[in-house]
């Protein structure tokens, strides 16, 4: 089955600083991946996501980055805010998952004013 | 507005009560997942259904059980409740084939504390 790792588990950066967060899978079946963000109490909410028939997607200060034959994909956050401040999830999911996504082990951002 | 319910959202319990958690969407969503998370730890997947009568066990082993005998509605059981039990349990639903998004929607969560 399908398998994702994330790292790194913890990032800490200064207010205006990039973050990135990096994302590994096994299944070369998947074709969705999205990320999560989970703010502290609340529910996870989809920040971004993508398909593989795309290498790249941007929504203002978020990106998302996917090497189909390296099998990875990463979270690139510019000019970073205190706001950004959560635990970050990636996913992979497909078809060949029956529409389940598999998660990664999450990254707290800690984004210091 | 549609959206995705979790009911209660905070419950204690003592040790070997039955308990069920309600999860209900208005999304029109055919799938539904319940996932069990430890505070800002992993989401592990302990039940899933693609649509009403079918359910399936998730990746993590679960002594709960689950029954989707309509769309909307996707409620766990707990026969016995234990201090093992402890722990968030998330409500998700997605609609999944050629032209949807893939999406998953999470609900607000349970937490629940077994003493």
């Amino acid at each position: 089955g399908e398998n994702v790792e994330q790292h790194p588990s913890t990032l800490s950066v200064q207010e205006g600083d990039s973050a990135v967060i990096k994302c590994t899978y096994s299944d070369s079946a998947s074709n969705y991946f999205p990320w999560y963000k989970q703010e502290l109490g609340k529910r996870p909410q989809l920040i971004i996501d993508i398909r593989s028939n795309v290498g790249e997607k941007k929504d203002q200060r978020i990106a998302v980055t996917l090497n189909k034959t390296a099998k990875h994909f990463s979270l690139h956050i510019t000019e970073t805010q205190p706001e950004d401040s959560a635990v970050y999830f990636c996913a992979a999911g497909g078809p060949g998952q029956g529409g389940k996504l598999i998660f990664g082990q999450g990254t707290e951002l800690s984004v210091k004013p | 507005e549609a959206d995705i319910y979790q009911t209660p959202r905070y419950l204690v319990i003592g040790t070997g009560k039955k308990i069920t958690l309600e999860c209900s969407q208005t999304m029109g969503h055919d799938k539904m997942y319940w996932y069990q998370q430890d505070p800002g730890m992993e989401l592990h997947l302990i039940h899933y259904s693609y649509g009403v009568n079918s359910t399936e066990k998730g990746d993590l082993s679960s002594e709960s059980t689950v029954s989707r005998i309509r769309t909307e509605h996707f409620p766990l059981t707990l026969e016995s409740a234990r201090p093992s039990h402890t722990s968030q349990y998330l409500c998700a639903s997605s609609e999944w084939g050629l032209l949807s998004s893939y999406e998953q929607y999470f609900g607000p969560g349970t937490r629940l504390t077994v003493t």
